[in-house]
């Protein structure tokens, strides 16, 4: 089974605080997503990576920015936290870019910015 | 603007009847179409999926149909039981492109 692993399942930061949102994959998937979900709006896609070193923006990128330096991590880093950013994190992996290669997500991440 | 819709945030239904969710969307490009499942303080995880070349897929309790005329889709779930209680996204993809999510219907099945 695939498992995603999101370090933290509750954050609390501050406004203007620098924010690390840490993602581990164990099946060796090419691909990586961060999303937020908010109620009333689903979830939208922030910032996903085809590959190692690789980003590329989703629909929300504005405040946002990605590292992945190894195959299974994917970072997401909040500059400068902002009230408007708490909402809860998923973090999801899939094997490739074929039609059929569904999303795993991790459990989430609540982040609140106080 | 959202291309994927779920126009009803909730839906209750007793147990051993049928459950529909229903989801519309508006990007006639998209192919390819999959339904995710959420627990509360868990990810969502993948229930069943659909191409556009079919009008049904069925997966023992779960049946998924499209009418691509009608830009529409929706997940049976036969019979219901009180373990289905979840929060059910629909989710679309344009060829190799990322997945747009609707916002949700929360099913709730009553014992």
């Amino acid at each position: 089974d695939v498992k995603v692993t999101q370090s933290s399942r509750y954050l609390v930061k501050r406004t203007g605080e620098k924010v690390f949102l840490e993602c581990v994959q164990d099946m060796d998937h090419e691909n990586m997503f961060w999303y937020r979900q908010d109620p009333g709006l689903g979830l939208r896609l922030i910032y996903f990576s085809y590959d190692v070193k690789m980003k590329e923006k989703g629909d929300i990128p504005e405040g946002y920015s990605v590292s992945r330096e190894k195959k299974e991590r994917f970072s997401l880093i909040l500059e400068s936290a902002s009230t408007n950013q708490t909402s809860m994190y998923l973090c999801a992996s899939s094997m490739n870019r074929g039609l059929s290669s569904p999303l795993h997500f991790g459990n989430g991440t609540r982040l609140t910015v106080t | 603007d959202q291309q994927v819709k779920q126009n009803s945030p909730s839906l209750s239904v007793q147990e051993g009847r049928i459950s529909i969710l229903n989801c519309d969307y508006t990007n006639s490009m998209f192919d390819y179409f999959l339904w995710y499942k959420k627990y509360p303080a868990e990810g969502p995880t993948f229930l069943i999926s659909i191409s556009s070349i079919k009008d049904k897929n069925e997966d023992g309790r779960f049946t998924v149909f499209l009418n691509k005329s009608a830009k529409h889709l929706s997940l049976h779930i036969v019979p219901s039981q009180p373990g289905d209680s979840a929060v059910y996204f629909c989710a679309a993809r344009a060829g190799a492109n990322n997945l747009f999510f609707g916002t949700g219907t929360r099913l709730t099945v009553i014992p």
